[in-house]
């Protein structure tokens, strides 16, 4: 039962900000949403995560709508280094809810 | 600041084999979660600890895999006897709580190759 839909790729241009959707029209109040990215040969990099605010860090911003039914991750100057499969992530912020479901995410490719 | 650390980054061997990968979780990291990811499935849970004690285990495959916690350092997860279809790479992932919302974060994986 998948929580999240996200399109499968999407190119982007060197230097311009990367925009990346992601559809949660299930998603409870207890649920945080969680950005991961994966990097060819390297593990999971966590990339930022919020609950119902916009959130800002030195990597991305994350931008959810007001009913909290999508959000969508800003790269605001995508460099190549930035190619990778981006997920999202629903999760709960329960004491016992550790389980991270990693869809097939999307696949972003970052062109000069 | 160290992130997670894995050992090895790459392993190769034969089927039958006794397999030992290796992990260092993030200094205070109280959880730590170990992963596998193949084409097929993606990437799967295969065990959580909490404290260095085993909370989850559902999604270990079957008997041939067993790890351990013996500290808050280290852990280990052993394939014996291991076979061709448990090659995939093998993340550790450790966060300072399981659940709460803290993220994990992950190691650079072993990447296992049973002939």
């Amino acid at each position: 039962d998948a929580k999240t839909t996200q399109p499968p790729s999407m190119d982007c241009a060197e230097g311009r900000a990367a925009n990346l959707p992601c559809n949660h029209s299930t998603i409870s109040g207890n649920e945080y949403v969680y950005w991961y990215r994966q990097i060819h040969s390297q593990g999971p990099q966590y990339i930022i995560h919020g609950l119902k605010n916009n959130e800002t860090n030195e990597m991305a911003s994350l931008i959810i709508t007001e009913d909290r039914k999508s959000s969508t991750l800003i790269l605001p100057h995508a460099t190549l280094r930035d190619t990778a499969v981006y997920y999202c992530i629903v999760r709960a912020i329960r004491s016992n809810d550790y389980k991270l479901s990693f869809g097939a995410g999307t696949t972003v490719t970052v062109r000069a | 600041d160290a992130g997670v650390i894995q050992s090895p980054r790459h392993e190769v061997t034969e089927m039958g084999q006794e397999v030992t990968l290796r992990c260092k979780p993030i200094s205070g990291h109280n959880s730590l979660f170990w992963y596998r990811q193949t084409m097929m499935r993606g990437l799967e849970l295969l065990i959580y600890f909490n404290n260095n004690v085993p909370i989850d285990d559902s999604g270990m495959p079957e008997d041939r895999f067993s790890a351990k916690m013996p500290n808050a350092s280290f852990s280990t997860l052993k394939i014996q006897p291991s076979e061709p279809r448990d090659s995939a790479v093998y993340f550790c992932a450790s966060s300072n709580t399981g659940g709460g919302g803290q993220p994990q974060h992950f190691g650079d994986g072993t990447r296992l190759s049973i002939l």
